[in-house]
């Protein structure tokens, strides 16, 4: 059974500043992992998918990357804005996209 | 190009009611995954339709249950509404032989009293 693992739970930040957020999964037959960013009662954005086959997708000021081996990934900000903040989810899917299967989520606060 | 619509936006029921909540896939997708989000908790997987049939289902009784039409829009329905029910409900949309990147409507709130 997979299950995802999001540390820290919540993150704060002054502006400017580089951050990383962790994911982990127990099941390495993850197929997709895709990170979104939620804003307050509304719904998810797509931020990165990283593919079966890929390693590494960048973005703009963020990056993230998957390691299936060791069972985690890691999304990477730069420069760090107070429009940053929000809680950023990732997940992982199985083989097929069937199922999808969140962590709970890292909430960012980047001060001004 | 429309993204994921999904309506109501907030609804307000009492136990033991019915309900049912909709969701317009974005253009081009033919799956559709529901999820329910509790206030400070990840999404929590429902179940998944394509082809007009469920094709994957998570740890949700039968009260929750679901219908995919053929223009690939989509409903959720939940029987006999427990408080524990509240919570944002999500509709997501992928495109089974790509890539399967979900895109998500902005959900549905549900309030059970």
């Amino acid at each position: 059974k997979q299950e995802v693992t999001q540390i820290p739970a919540a993150l704060s930040v002054p502006e400017g500043e580089n951050l990383v957020l962790n994911c982990s999964f127990t099941d390495s037959a993850i197929y997709n992992l895709q990170w979104f960013r939620q804003d307050p009662g509304k719904g998810l954005t797509s931020l990165l998918l990283i593919q079966s086959s890929q390693r590494e997708q960048t973005s703009g000021r963020l990056n993230a990357s998957l390691d299936k081996s060791s069972g985690r990934s890691t999304l990477y900000i730069a420069a760090s804005q107070p429009g940053d903040s929000a809680t950023y989810l990732c997940a992982g899917s199985d083989s097929g996209g069937f199922k999808t299967i969140f962590g709970a989520g890292t909430r960012l606060f980047v001060k001004a | 190009d429309a993204g994921v619509t999904q309506s109501p936006t907030h609804l307000i029921k009492t136990r033991g009611q019915q309900v049912t909540l909709r969701c317009s896939p974005k253009s081009g997708h033919d799956t559709v995954s529901w999820y329910q989000q509790a206030l400070g908790q990840g999404p929590q997987f429902i179940f998944q339709y394509y082809e007009e049939e469920e094709r994957q289902r998570g740890n949700f009784p039968d009260r929750f249950s679901g219908h995919q039409f053929p223009n690939y829009s989509s409903e959720l329905n939940v029987n006999a509404l427990l408080l524990g029910d509240s919570a944002l409900y999500l509709c997501a949309s992928s495109f089974y032989q790509y890539t399967g990147e979900l895109f998500f409507g902005e959900g549905s709130r549900l309030t059970v009293l």
